[in-house]
């Protein structure tokens, strides 16, 4: 059982708003920064968004975080087909002194 | 561009060591603000944040408390690469292994697929 608590899964058709929760604790998401990776059938994670909100280069701005609490959330908006992956999220727990990953969301665009 | 290249066995015998390396090109692993990390993927196991090496004026090391006492993660300057060991394999350390760049985990290797068995 992971740290954090993401739903197994998650859909919505194209063009749609979709987000994925990931629900932690305070000495995880409480006191850090969470990272969201996506990943692709076969391939390594991709950083999708880094310190709560922000986007690396060439990441679209249809990716957006949040944070609030001992919770954070991806947003997907303008959904397209080329979403469809598992989305992770990452923080760094004090508890712990490692980093932990949510279970992983499977998002499929209908 | 930063990238990781991965190289070391797919099989490992149960009771062996696992043995990984991480070849870094566009970094250093002596970089003052980078952290270089092992993590392994598994269905049963999910992401699992294995340990990091890095350097702020000395050498840096953490591990994960699931495999704390068989680990060790070691850089080496002079090929610019670092290394991962996992003593007394079961198998239940087959999984897919990652290196990669931290802050922020925004550099992966492309993975190697480990099986543990005899």
């Amino acid at each position: 059982q992971s740290v954090l608590t993401q739903p197994p899964s998650a859909s919505g058709t194209p063009g749609q708003r979709v987000t994925i929760s990931c629900s932690g604790s305070s000495s995880n998401i409480g006191s850090n920064t969470v990272n969201w990776y996506q990943q692709l059938p076969g391939t390594a994670p991709k950083l999708l968004i880094y310190s709560n909100n922000k986007r690396p280069s060439g990441v679209p701005d249809r990716f957006s975080g949040s944070k609030s609490g001992t919770s954070a959330s991806l947003a997907i908006s303008g959904l397209q087909s080329e979403d469809e992956a598992d989305y992770y999220c990452a923080v760094w727990d004090d508890s712990l002194k490692g980093v932990v990953f949510g279970g992983g969301t499977k998002l499929t665009v209908l | 561009q930063v990238q990781l290249q991965q190289s070391g066995p797919g099989l490992v015998k149960p009771s062996q060591t696992l043995s990984l390396t991480c070849a870094i090109s566009g970094d250093s692993v002596s970089s003052n603000s980078a952290a270089w990390i092992w993590i392994r993927q598994s269905p049963s196991r999910g992401l699992e944040w294995l340990g990091r090496t890095y350097y702020r004026s000395k050498w840096y090391y953490e591990y994960g408390a699931s495999v704390k006492s068989r680990i060790t993660i070691n850089p080496d300057t002079s090929k610019n690469q670092f290394s991962l060991q996992l003593n007394s394999v079961t198998p239940e350390d087959t999984a897919v292994y990652y290196c990669a760049r931290d802050p922020y985990i925004d550099v992966w290797g492309k993975g190697t697929t480990v099986t543990v068995s005899s």
